[in-house]
């Protein structure tokens, strides 16, 4: 089965700093998205990006995505301690319908 | 802005009884998901809910569990013979129709003693 498995697992920066996680999927994907989970909250959606898109940016956020190495990677620019939380990738596949989450990459950034 | 209600936030019940969780959707969403997230884990998907029906669920999603639309806003989850692997967070997700973004609930914690 599909299946979306971050890397790193942790991640502790300075403020300011980029924050860097990947993604990998074992099964082709029509989109992969990717969420944000403040400790013990809901899901929050960051960004989406197609299968036949390379790379999406939305204000500090930039994804790309290789579906040639089925991974994609989040890039956080110019971190701030607001943005503490777990990062979650999921995948939908064929059938559009359930998402299929990662383990998740928990960021720390410190003040 | 629209969002996903969960009630309640936290429930606590013994093993054994039978639990209800609740959703409201996004009124113009057409396509309901319940999944949950065990404390330190992934989160699984349990089931897709469509035109009053079941279209997908997973293995989990067992004769234990069922959902139900009772009425046009609800959505609920009800987990019968409640066991302590129960234990976790169900979020409550809608989409709309040939939308791809599914917009979550803030969760109920479940917790089976």
């Amino acid at each position: 089965s599909q299946q979306g498995e971050e890397d790193p697992q942790a991640l502790s920066i300075q403020e300011g700093e980029n924050a860097t996680m990947n993604c990998s999927y074992k099964t082709s994907i029509n989109n992969l998205q990717w969420y944000r989970q403040n400790s013990g909250r809901g899901l929050v959606h960051l960004i989406l990006i197609r299968s036949n898109e390379r790379e999406k940016h939305s204000g500090r956020l930039r994804v790309t995505l290789d579906t040639s190495k089925k991974s994609s990677s989040l890039l956080i620019t110019a971190s701030r301690a607001a943005d503490t939380a777990s990062y979650f990738c999921a995948t939908d596949g064929a059938a559009g319908n359930k998402l299929t989450f990662g383990g998740g990459t928990r960021v720390l950034v410190k003040p | 802005e629209p969002e996903v209600t969960q009630t309640p936030s936290h429930q606590v019940t013994q093993m054994g009884q039978e639990v209800i969780l609740r959703c409201v959707p996004i009124s113009n969403h057409l396509y309901f998901y319940w999944y949950r997230q065990i404390l330190g884990q992934k989160v699984e998907f349990l089931v897709s809910f469509y035109n009053n029906e079941i279209s997908e669920k997973s293995e989990i999603f067992d004769d234990q569990f069922s959902v139900e639309r009772p009425d046009g806003s609800n959505f609920t989850l009800k987990i019968r013979s409640t066991k302590l692997e129960d234990s976790a967070m169900y979020f409550c997700a809608s989409r709309k129709l040939r939308e791809i973004e599914a917009f979550f609930g803030q969760g109920t914690r479940l917790t089976v003693v």
